[in-house]
């Protein structure tokens, strides 16, 4: 059966300081991999998808990028954290034309 | 513009009461409907979904009602129970449209009162 991981679960860090989350899958081939952003009660914002390896596809212009350095890993990075960066950050995965996505457990990031 | 409205933002239903999520969507080409559920702390999870080629889907307590001309879909709860107290996301893609697919609704908050 598949699996998602994500980490770490929580993370607190300093404006200004560098970021990096990382998110992999198990039990699957060439999945499309998303990362997404949950500001506090709000919804689910689209910030990156990848389709395959280096490849990736950004949906929002901000502070942060990703990278997709094995089939099934994707990392969220930042040079320089903004208060604006905190939020839950779920990674999920797909196959094919991406109807079903699983989402992933989550990062809660604080940045004070 | 891709859109997925959803409404209400919040509700308060009692035990044993029908909760109902309202979705609208503008794409006519969106052909897969699916709606997740949310605990907090936690990733959502896929509950149930539709294609347009029927007006409704049943599963358990869970129900999805479908208007293909009215562009709306909603999510029916019957007998609602605190452990559906959650958020859900409704949501809209296309059958073939590619990996980046799901517009996603901004949620609706349940609370189901003992």
């Amino acid at each position: 059966s598949q699996t998602i991981h994500q980490w770490p679960a929580t993370l607190v860090q300093p404006v200004g300081s560098p970021l990096s989350l990382e998110c992999t899958v198990e039990g699957t081939s060439n999945p499309n991999l998303y990362w997404y952003r949950q500001a506090a009660g709000r919804g689910l914002q689209l910030l990156f998808y990848s389709v395959g390896i280096g490849q990736i596809s950004s949906e929002v212009p901000q502070n942060l990028s990703a990278s997709r350095p094995q089939d099934r890993q994707f990392i969220l990075s930042s040079k320089k954290l903004l208060l604006s960066d905190s939020g839950f950050y779920l990674c999920a995965w797909s196959v094919g034309s991406g109807l079903e996505q699983y989402f992933g457990p989550g990062t809660r990031l604080t940045v004070t | 513009q891709q859109q997925v409205k959803q409404s209400p933002q919040s509700l308060i239903v009692q035990k044993g009461g029908i909760s109902i999520i309202n979705c609208a969507y503008e794409n006519t080409a969106f052909d897969y409907f699916p709606w997740y559920q949310q605990f907090p702390g936690k990733g959502p999870a896929l509950l149930i979904a539709i294609r347009p080629d029927v007006s409704e889907k049943k599963e358990g307590r869970f129900t999805i009602s479908f208007n293909k001309s009215a562009k709306q879909f909603s999510l029916h709860i019957m007998d609602s129970q605190p452990g559906d107290s959650a958020t859900y996301f409704c949501a809209a893609t296309l059958l073939g449209g590619g990996a980046d697919g799901l517009t996603f609704g901004k949620g609706t908050h349940l609370i189901i009162q003992p």
